[in-house]
């Protein structure tokens, strides 16, 4: 069984952030939080992991809550390119399991 | 990032035969790849996880035997659809682990006639 929870589905409008939440409330100490994206019919594509503080990257940000409860995935300024199914996943090493995701839809 | 390659993007076969799906790490030793299967609009599950020269260890409800696994190498490794049949068609996704990452290579669409 996954470990997250991720609303189905949002939408963003073109060149605004999107923020996209996760909630793994049961995440152990040494777990780290990733984030992939999977564009259709493409292998997913990894984005940002972290294990407490915020992360930043070229693609993303990553904030995960004081407490470790939950996380959110930030693009800062969307583009069409984004609208894919966003998955978050908590492991340690080899429990590479996924949920559901969010299917994220980028307008114009 | 690391790339992992996959071969082939697609692939059909006629119901009975066996296909070969294979997953390679281009520029990094993986001692840890994953195997996934994922059905239209659903999300990605996983099928086995494979560790450099040992035997796979599938998930419950995979069939070991229908669902080859062969990590011979550090930066290759097989799946074997034996006897496929049309409820075997389904988009393969491998994954190969470098340190707290994992990488996935584009996926194989298998199509069972």
């Amino acid at each position: 069984d996954a470990k997250t929870t991720q609303p189905p589905s949002m939408d963003c409008a073109e060149g605004r952030a999107a923020n996209l939440p996760c909630n793994h409330s049961t995440i152990s100490g040494n777990e780290y939080v990733y984030w992939y994206r999977q564009i259709h019919s493409q292998g997913p594509q990894y984005i940002i992991h972290g294990l407490k503080n915020n992360e930043t990257n070229e693609m993303a940000s990553l904030i995960i809550t004081e407490d470790r409860k939950s996380s959110t995935l930030i693009l800062p300024h969307a583009t069409l390119r984004d609208t894919a199914v966003y998955y978050c996943i908590v492991r340690v090493k080899d429990d590479m399991r996924f949920g559901a995701g969010t299917r994220l839809t980028v307008k114009p | 990032g690391a790339v992992v390659s996959q071969h082939p993007s697609w692939v059909i076969c006629k119901s009975g035969t066996s296909v070969k799906i294979e997953c390679r790490s281009l520029d990094f030793q993986a001692t840890t790849m994953f195997w996934y299967r994922q059905f239209p609009k659903q999300s990605l599950m996983l099928m086995a996880t494979s560790n450099e020269g040992s035997k796979a260890t599938y998930e419950q409800g995979v069939e070991k035997d229908k669902f080859l696994i062969n990590h011979a190498s550090l930066t290759l490794s097989t799946l074997t659809v034996t006897s496929a049949h049309p409820e075997d068609s389904s988009f393969y996704i491998c994954s190969a682990r470098m340190d707290t990452e994992a990488f996935f290579g584009q996926g194989t669409r298998l199509t069972v006639v």
